[in-house]
C-alpha cells in the first residue's frame, strides 16, 4: 500500500495564481483532512471529509476550496494565492470505525507564495 | 476550547540520556492522546496513543501515560538514541466526534548528538 500520497512535492507560486494540491489515499478510508503547518508551530486545520460527496470547513478555510467526488481523493484548491498561504501543507486520513482516531498523513507539500 | 500546550524547543540531549517532553491539555470529557513524531523532510508518523486515563502507550522505547487528573500525557524514553532527532508533536481528539481532527500542540524539536 502507498497509504497517503500528495503531489507536488515543492511549489513556487506568484501572488494572484492558483493551484491544486493532490491528494491520494488507498487504504479506503473515509474521513481525510488537509492541515496547513507554519514555522514552529503545531498543524492547523484548513477542510475535512467524511466521505465522498461530503466536506466541511477546519480551523482556518479562508483563501481554500476542496472537493471529495471520491473515496481516494481530497484534492484542495488555492484561487487566488497569497503570501499568508506561504505553508506546508499534509493531507491526512483516517478509518470510520466507532474508536479508530489514527490518522495517516502524507510527505506533505511545501509552498511558497511570492 | 481544545488546546494542547507543550513545552518549547529545542531540545538538546546527549546519547543515551534520559528524555521527557512536557505535555498538558485543556479539554472536556475524555479525549484521546496522541504523540506524532516528524523526521526531518518527512510527514507525521504516529509514535503512541492512550484512548482512556491510566492507559500507557509506548513504542520503540517511548512512553506516556494519560494523566486525567492532571491533564498532562507526558513523553518519555530512557536512553535516547542520535535517529530520536526529530519534531514531536502532542495531539488529541475524540471530543468532536463528527469530524475526529486532531489539535495539535507547536511541537518540539529534539536534537540528540553523539
Amino acid at each position: 500500500n502507498a497509504g497517503v500520497t500528495q503531489t507536488p512535492k515543492f511549489r513556487i507560486l506568484k501572488i494572484g495564481q492558483s493551484m491544486t494540491l493532490q491528494c491520494t489515499q488507498d487504504m479506503n478510508h473515509n474521513y481525510m483532512y488537509w492541515y496547513r503547518q507554519d514555522p514552529g508551530m503545531g498543524l492547523k486545520l484548513i477542510y475535512y471529509s467524511v466521505g465522498a460527496g461530503i466536506t466541511d470547513k477546519g480551523e482556518v478555510p479562508n483563501g481554500y476550496n476542496v472537493s471529495r467526488s471520491t473515496t481516494e481523493d481530497f484534492p484542495l484548491r488555492l484561487e487566488l494565492a497569497a503570501p499568508s498561504q506561504t505553508s506546508v501543507y499534509f493531507c491526512a486520513s483516517s478509518y470510520s470505525g466507532p474508536s479508530s482516531y489514527e490518522q495517516y498523513f502524507g510527505p506533505g507539500t511545501r509552498l511558497t507564495v511570492t | 476550547g481544545n488546546s494542547v500546550t507543550q513545552m518549547e524547543g529545542p531540545v538538546t540531549l546527549s546519547e543515551e540520556a534520559f528524555l521527557t517532553i512536557n505535555c498538558t491539555y485543556t479539554a472536556t470529557g475524555y479525549p484521546s492522546l496522541f504523540w506524532y513524531v516528524q523526521y526531518p523532510g518527512e510527514g507525521l508518523q504516529l509514535l503512541l496513543k492512550a484512548t482512556k486515563a491510566d492507559d500507557k502507550g509506548s513504542n520503540k522505547g517511548f512512553e506516556a501515560t494519560y494523566r486525567k487528573e492532571t491533564t498532562s500525557f507526558h513523553l518519555e524514553k530512557g536512553s535516547v538514541q542520535v535517529s530520536d532527532s526529530a519534531v514531536y508533536f502532542c495531539a488529541l481528539t475524540g471530543l468532536d466526534t463528527g469530524r475526529r481532527a486532531l489539535t495539535f500542540g507547536s511541537g518540539t524539536r529534539l536534537q540528540v548528538q553523539p
